[in-house]
């Protein structure tokens, strides 16, 4: 079974820093990775994913992520924040191969302020 | 652009009633998921259907059930709701299967409905 980590509940930045947002994982098996975001009032969205092959992946919005086999970690970053950015942020995993669903994290709540 | 409509933003319900999330989307995915998402748990899958009239249990399906008559139309129901089914909904959709996988799916979701049990 898969599980995921989201090692911060909420992360309060200034507009224009540099931002991390953590998620580790853990799995018996190889696995995808997903960030979703949600913003006030909406549902989910696609930020990034991996799959394969390079382990860095591009995002929307500026968005980066690295995964990290060796530390089970695909954490989030961004190298300066807006106020748009702010928002819920989910990392998820699923077990490659096959019909595997989805599990989430609990969640990192992301405030920029001004 | 992908759209996934669910009917209600916000609900209000007496414990007991039966209560019917309905779920709509209109790009021809094969497969829809109900999620409900609770502070400090993150989503947790309820039930998901991979095609019309079939329906899978998720992690948490106790006191809930689903129909599919459609394909674009995913329905949760609430047999008898309880306040401990007080939460946010929230339903999605992901892309054909074109490889004999899911996993890689992107799911889109809709805006969410607010259940309050009293």
């Amino acid at each position: 079974a898969q599980s995921v980590t989201q090692l911060d509940s909420q992360v309060p930045v200034f507009e224009e820093a540099p931002v991390e947002l953590r998620c580790n994982y853990s799995s018996s098996v190889s696995v995808y990775l997903f960030w979703y975001v949600q913003y006030p009032n909406q549902g989910l969205q696609l930020l990034l994913k991996y799959l394969s092959g390079s382990t860095l992946v591009k995002g929307i919005n500026g968005f980066e992520a690295e995964f990290n086999k060796s530390q089970t970690s695909f954490h989030l970053r961004k190298p300066s924040v807006h106020i748009s950015d702010t928002a819920e942020y989910f990392c998820a995993v699923s077990a490659s191969g096959g019909y595997n669903k989805l599990i989430f994290g609990a969640g990192t709540r992301l405030a920029v302020h001004p | 652009d992908v759209k996934v409509t669910q009917s209600s933003r916000y609900l209000v319900k007496r414990t007991g009633e039966k209560v019917f999330l309905e779920c709509v989307q209109d790009m021809d995915h094969e497969n829809m998921f109900w999620y409900r998402q609770d502070p400090g748990l993150g989503l947790r899958l309820i039930y998901f259907s991979y095609d019309v009239k079939m329906k899978e249990k998720g992690d948490i399906p106790e006191g809930y059930s689903v129909s599919r008559e459609k394909k674009e139309r995913f329905s949760l129901i609430l047999e008898s709701a309880s306040t401990n089914q007080t939460s946010m909904y929230l339903c999605a959709s992901s892309i054909p299967r074109t490889s004999g996988s899911w996993s890689t799916d992107t799911q889109y979701f809709g805006p969410g409905t607010r259940l309050t049990v009293l």
